[in-house]
Protein backbone atom coordinates (compact mmCIF):
# COMPACT_ATOMS: atom_id res chain seq x y z
CA UNK A 1 0.00 0.00 0.00
CA UNK A 2 1.61 3.42 -0.80
CA UNK A 3 1.94 5.75 1.83
CA UNK A 4 2.97 10.14 1.39
CA UNK A 5 4.62 11.90 4.10
CA UNK A 6 4.97 15.74 3.73
CA UNK A 7 7.54 17.22 5.85
CA UNK A 8 8.84 20.42 6.17
CA UNK A 9 9.04 23.93 8.08
CA UNK A 10 5.85 24.54 10.24
CA UNK A 11 6.50 28.46 10.22
CA UNK A 12 7.39 30.62 7.27
CA UNK A 13 8.07 34.43 7.55
CA UNK A 14 6.19 36.69 5.04
CA UNK A 15 7.90 37.32 1.11
CA UNK A 16 9.93 34.08 2.21
CA UNK A 17 9.67 30.63 0.03
CA UNK A 18 8.00 28.01 1.47
CA UNK A 19 9.55 24.66 0.85
CA UNK A 20 7.67 20.90 1.61
CA UNK A 21 8.62 17.76 0.66
CA UNK A 22 7.00 14.51 0.18
CA UNK A 23 8.33 10.63 0.62
CA UNK A 24 6.50 8.18 -0.88
CA UNK A 25 6.85 4.34 -0.13
CA UNK A 26 5.03 1.51 -1.24
CA UNK A 27 5.16 1.93 -4.77
CA UNK A 28 7.60 3.44 -7.49
CA UNK A 29 7.51 7.25 -8.06
CA UNK A 30 8.75 6.61 -11.41
CA UNK A 31 5.64 4.93 -12.68
CA UNK A 32 4.14 6.07 -15.65
CA UNK A 33 0.45 5.01 -14.25
CA UNK A 34 0.64 7.87 -11.68
CA UNK A 35 1.23 12.22 -11.29
CA UNK A 36 2.27 13.27 -7.62
CA UNK A 37 0.17 16.43 -6.78
CA UNK A 38 0.14 19.14 -4.15
CA UNK A 39 -3.06 20.03 -2.43
CA UNK A 40 -3.78 23.14 0.43
CA UNK A 41 -6.73 23.51 2.84
CA UNK A 42 -6.81 26.37 4.86
CA UNK A 43 -7.88 26.10 8.28
CA UNK A 44 -12.20 25.52 8.25
CA UNK A 45 -11.82 25.63 4.35
CA UNK A 46 -11.97 23.65 1.61
CA UNK A 47 -9.64 22.08 -0.52
CA UNK A 48 -7.41 23.83 -3.31
CA UNK A 49 -5.24 21.95 -5.59
CA UNK A 50 -2.23 23.47 -6.25
CA UNK A 51 -0.56 21.47 -8.96
CA UNK A 52 0.98 17.87 -10.00
CA UNK A 53 3.88 16.01 -11.43
CA UNK A 54 4.37 13.35 -13.67
CA UNK A 55 6.84 11.23 -13.89
CA UNK A 56 8.84 12.81 -17.29
CA UNK A 57 9.33 15.90 -15.14
CA UNK A 58 6.27 17.38 -16.88
CA UNK A 59 4.37 19.78 -14.84
CA UNK A 60 0.63 21.12 -14.50
CA UNK A 61 -0.51 24.68 -12.20
CA UNK A 62 -3.49 25.93 -10.14
CA UNK A 63 -3.63 29.08 -12.86
CA UNK A 64 -3.88 31.53 -9.53
CA UNK A 65 -0.52 30.30 -8.05
CA UNK A 66 1.11 29.28 -10.88
CA UNK A 67 3.58 32.52 -10.87
CA UNK A 68 5.08 31.24 -7.50
CA UNK A 69 4.83 27.59 -7.61
CA UNK A 70 7.69 24.89 -8.23
CA UNK A 71 6.87 21.20 -8.16
CA UNK A 72 9.73 18.91 -8.82
CA UNK A 73 10.53 15.41 -8.52
CA UNK A 74 13.67 13.18 -6.85
CA UNK A 75 12.97 9.37 -8.32
CA UNK A 76 16.35 8.55 -6.62
CA UNK A 77 14.83 9.23 -3.21
CA UNK A 78 11.63 9.09 -4.04
CA UNK A 79 10.55 12.32 -3.18
CA UNK A 80 8.50 15.18 -4.77
CA UNK A 81 9.11 18.63 -3.24
CA UNK A 82 6.76 21.63 -3.18
CA UNK A 83 7.98 25.82 -3.50
CA UNK A 84 5.61 28.46 -3.21
CA UNK A 85 7.79 31.62 -3.09
CA UNK A 86 6.52 35.34 -1.91
CA UNK A 87 4.31 33.96 0.86
CA UNK A 88 1.39 35.90 2.64
CA UNK A 89 -0.76 34.82 5.85
CA UNK A 90 -3.36 33.52 3.13
CA UNK A 91 -1.17 30.75 2.37
CA UNK A 92 -0.95 29.38 5.41
CA UNK A 93 -3.08 26.18 5.35
CA UNK A 94 -2.59 22.36 5.62
CA UNK A 95 -0.29 20.81 3.27
CA UNK A 96 -1.26 17.51 1.54
CA UNK A 97 1.03 15.36 -1.30
CA UNK A 98 -0.95 13.02 -2.84
CA UNK A 99 -1.30 10.32 -5.87
CA UNK A 100 -3.11 10.89 -8.63
CA UNK A 101 -3.74 7.62 -10.46
CA UNK A 102 -4.48 7.54 -14.19
CA UNK A 103 -6.65 4.26 -13.42
CA UNK A 104 -9.06 6.29 -11.46
CA UNK A 105 -8.77 9.70 -13.21
CA UNK A 106 -7.83 11.35 -9.96
CA UNK A 107 -6.19 11.24 -6.42
CA UNK A 108 -6.37 7.97 -4.89
CA UNK A 109 -3.94 8.00 -2.22
CA UNK A 110 -3.19 11.06 0.19
CA UNK A 111 -0.75 12.34 2.55
CA UNK A 112 -1.38 12.78 6.30
CA UNK A 113 -1.23 16.78 6.01
CA UNK A 114 1.08 19.40 7.30
CA UNK A 115 0.20 22.27 8.92
CA UNK A 116 2.53 25.55 7.39
CA UNK A 117 1.76 28.74 9.38
CA UNK A 118 2.64 32.05 7.28
CA UNK A 119 3.84 34.71 10.15
CA UNK A 120 6.62 36.64 11.32
CA UNK B 1 -15.60 30.59 -5.03
CA UNK B 2 -15.07 26.79 -5.94
CA UNK B 3 -15.12 25.88 -9.59
CA UNK B 4 -17.56 22.92 -8.71
CA UNK B 5 -21.01 24.13 -6.31
CA UNK B 6 -21.62 22.00 -3.54
CA UNK B 7 -24.34 22.42 -0.73
CA UNK B 8 -22.51 23.70 2.44
CA UNK B 9 -24.34 21.48 4.63
CA UNK B 10 -26.27 18.43 4.41
CA UNK B 11 -27.97 16.23 7.55
CA UNK B 12 -30.15 13.13 7.79
CA UNK B 13 -31.11 10.64 11.20
CA UNK B 14 -29.71 7.61 10.99
CA UNK B 15 -30.79 4.84 9.03
CA UNK B 16 -31.55 7.53 6.60
CA UNK B 17 -31.12 8.06 2.98
CA UNK B 18 -29.29 11.75 1.82
CA UNK B 19 -27.91 12.71 -1.18
CA UNK B 20 -24.92 16.02 -2.19
CA UNK B 21 -24.86 17.53 -5.07
CA UNK B 22 -22.30 18.81 -7.26
CA UNK B 23 -22.60 21.13 -9.73
CA UNK B 24 -20.49 21.87 -13.38
CA UNK B 25 -19.76 22.74 -16.27
CA UNK B 26 -18.63 21.30 -20.15
CA UNK B 27 -15.40 21.81 -19.43
CA UNK B 28 -15.09 19.83 -15.69
CA UNK B 29 -18.06 17.25 -14.60
CA UNK B 30 -19.36 17.27 -18.79
CA UNK B 31 -15.85 16.24 -20.13
CA UNK B 32 -14.26 14.18 -16.95
CA UNK B 33 -15.22 11.65 -14.58
CA UNK B 34 -15.91 12.94 -11.08
CA UNK B 35 -14.36 11.28 -7.62
CA UNK B 36 -15.64 12.39 -3.94
CA UNK B 37 -13.70 12.17 -1.16
CA UNK B 38 -14.53 12.01 2.51
CA UNK B 39 -13.04 13.87 4.86
CA UNK B 40 -13.00 13.12 8.53
CA UNK B 41 -12.82 15.35 11.36
CA UNK B 42 -9.52 16.12 11.66
CA UNK B 43 -8.24 14.05 9.48
CA UNK B 44 -6.95 13.66 5.75
CA UNK B 45 -9.26 13.05 2.79
CA UNK B 46 -10.62 9.56 1.73
CA UNK B 47 -11.16 8.22 -1.28
CA UNK B 48 -15.06 7.44 -1.44
CA UNK B 49 -16.02 6.99 -5.03
CA UNK B 50 -13.61 7.49 -8.57
CA UNK B 51 -14.66 7.18 -12.19
CA UNK B 52 -18.27 8.87 -11.52
CA UNK B 53 -19.75 5.68 -9.47
CA UNK B 54 -16.84 3.14 -8.56
CA UNK B 55 -15.75 2.16 -5.08
CA UNK B 56 -12.67 1.76 -4.00
CA UNK B 57 -12.10 -1.74 -2.06
CA UNK B 58 -13.33 -1.09 1.33
CA UNK B 59 -15.59 1.52 1.06
CA UNK B 60 -19.32 0.38 2.12
CA UNK B 61 -21.61 -0.22 -0.58
CA UNK B 62 -24.13 2.46 1.72
CA UNK B 63 -22.23 5.01 -0.59
CA UNK B 64 -23.45 5.05 -4.17
CA UNK B 65 -22.87 7.92 -6.82
CA UNK B 66 -24.15 8.89 -10.31
CA UNK B 67 -23.38 11.62 -13.21
CA UNK B 68 -25.56 13.09 -15.43
CA UNK B 69 -24.10 16.01 -17.64
CA UNK B 70 -22.71 18.51 -15.64
CA UNK B 71 -23.73 17.27 -12.58
CA UNK B 72 -23.17 14.57 -9.99
CA UNK B 73 -24.21 13.66 -6.55
CA UNK B 74 -23.64 11.34 -3.43
CA UNK B 75 -25.89 8.87 -2.15
CA UNK B 76 -25.41 7.56 1.58
CA UNK B 77 -28.07 4.79 2.43
CA UNK B 78 -28.49 3.51 5.98
CA UNK B 79 -26.96 6.50 7.37
CA UNK B 80 -24.22 6.26 10.20
CA UNK B 81 -23.24 8.57 12.71
CA UNK B 82 -19.60 7.53 11.93
CA UNK B 83 -20.33 9.08 8.06
CA UNK B 84 -20.83 12.39 10.30
CA UNK B 85 -17.85 14.27 7.78
CA UNK B 86 -17.01 16.49 5.33
CA UNK B 87 -17.33 15.78 1.53
CA UNK B 88 -16.20 16.78 -1.91
CA UNK B 89 -16.85 16.02 -5.51
CA UNK B 90 -13.25 17.10 -7.77
CA UNK B 91 -12.83 16.45 -11.62
CA UNK B 92 -10.46 17.52 -13.92
CA UNK B 93 -11.05 21.06 -15.73
CA UNK B 94 -10.18 21.92 -19.49
CA UNK B 95 -10.26 25.47 -19.26
CA UNK B 96 -8.43 25.52 -15.92
CA UNK B 97 -6.03 22.88 -17.41
CA UNK B 98 -5.72 21.33 -13.89
CA UNK B 99 -8.34 19.48 -10.80
CA UNK B 100 -11.32 21.12 -9.56
CA UNK B 101 -12.60 20.65 -6.38
CA UNK B 102 -16.39 21.78 -5.18
CA UNK B 103 -16.34 23.70 -1.82
CA UNK B 104 -17.29 20.96 0.50
CA UNK B 105 -20.43 19.56 2.31
CA UNK B 106 -20.47 18.80 5.94
CA UNK B 107 -22.75 15.73 6.34
CA UNK B 108 -24.34 15.88 10.10
CA UNK B 109 -26.34 12.84 11.70
CA UNK B 110 -28.35 13.87 13.79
Amino acid sequence: QVQLQESGPGLVKPSETLSLTCTVSGGSISSGTYYWSWIRQPAGKGLEWIGRIYSSGSTNYNPSLKSRVTISLDTSKSQFSLKLSSVTAADTAVYYCARESKAVGGTDYWGQGTLVTVSS
Amino acid sequence: QSVLTQPPSASGTPGQRVTISCSGSSSNIGSHTVMWHQQLPGTAPKLLIHSNNQRPSGVPDRFSASKSGTSASLAISGLQSEDEADYYCAAWDDSLNGRVFGGGTKLTVL
